[in-house]
């Protein structure tokens, strides 16, 4: 079965430095993974994905994330982090031959000026 | 890019009454959506796959009575939690995976309910 971990589940930055946002997953299979943003009290939205193409993925808001099958991990950066970038941030995975995703438990970004 | 809502935002309910929430895609057609709930401070939790024209496929653990889910049409699925309780309190958001492959999947702005 394929499952997210995501180590932390609260990270603080400084604005303007690194944002690093842990992700490991475990699959069987070639895996597609996703990063999505939740602010409070809305939905998901999509911060980008790896399906196989590119390992280094770029997304929104200068936000990246790296493939690496080696270490099965899938971390999400952005080099200078904004005050707007406080959110809550769920790494997942697609299950299989379906369009489930299983999430990880999230990690909350808190920016402090 | 795909927009998915969901209405209402926010309810207010006494318990043992039912509640009907709507998900409804409204830039291309989908023949499945997901229900995923969300407790306070957790991650989601993939509830059910709601299918056009059959019967939802609900995960394990969620009762299928008491979650009911209609999906009526190409654009529009329904939760219905029937005879709430407080402990159904919650954040439910519903997605609508990409018809274009790729897995992606567009999500719904979210409901919250509460359940006096």
């Amino acid at each position: 079965a394929q499952s997210v971990t995501q180590l932390g589940s609260h990270v603080s930055v400084s604005e303007g430095a690194l944002v690093l946002l842990r992700c490991n997953y475990s699959s069987s299979v070639p895996p597609y993974l996703f990063w999505y943003v939740q602010y409070p009290n809305q939905g998901l939205q999509l911060l980008l994905k790896y399906t196989s193409a590119a390992t280094l993925v770029k997304g929104i808001n200068g936000f990246e994330a790296e493939f690496k099958k080696s270490e099965t991990s899938f971390h999400l950066t952005k080099p200078s982090a904004h005050m707007s970038d406080a959110a809550e941030y769920f790494c997942a995975v697609s299950e299989g031959n379906t369009d489930k995703l299983i999430f990880g438990t999230g990690t909350r970004l808190q920016v402090f000026p | 890019g795909a927009v998915v809502s969901q209405h209402p935002s926010r309810v207010i309910c006494k318990s043992g009454t039912s509640v009907k929430i709507e998900c409804r895609s409204l830039d291309f057609q989908a023949t499945t959506m997901f229900w995923y709930r969300q407790f306070p401070k957790q991650s989601l939790m993939l509830m059910a796959t709601s299918n056009e024209g059959s019967k939802a496929t609900y995960e394990q653990g969620v009762e299928k009575d008491k979650f009911l889910i209609n999906h009526a049409s190409l654009t529009l699925s329904t939760l219905t939690v029937t005879s709430a309780h407080p402990e159904d309190s919650s954040f439910y958001i519903c997605s609508v995976p990409y018809q274009g492959g790729g897995k992606t999947q567009y999500f719904g702005p979210g409901t919250r309910l509460l359940v006096l």
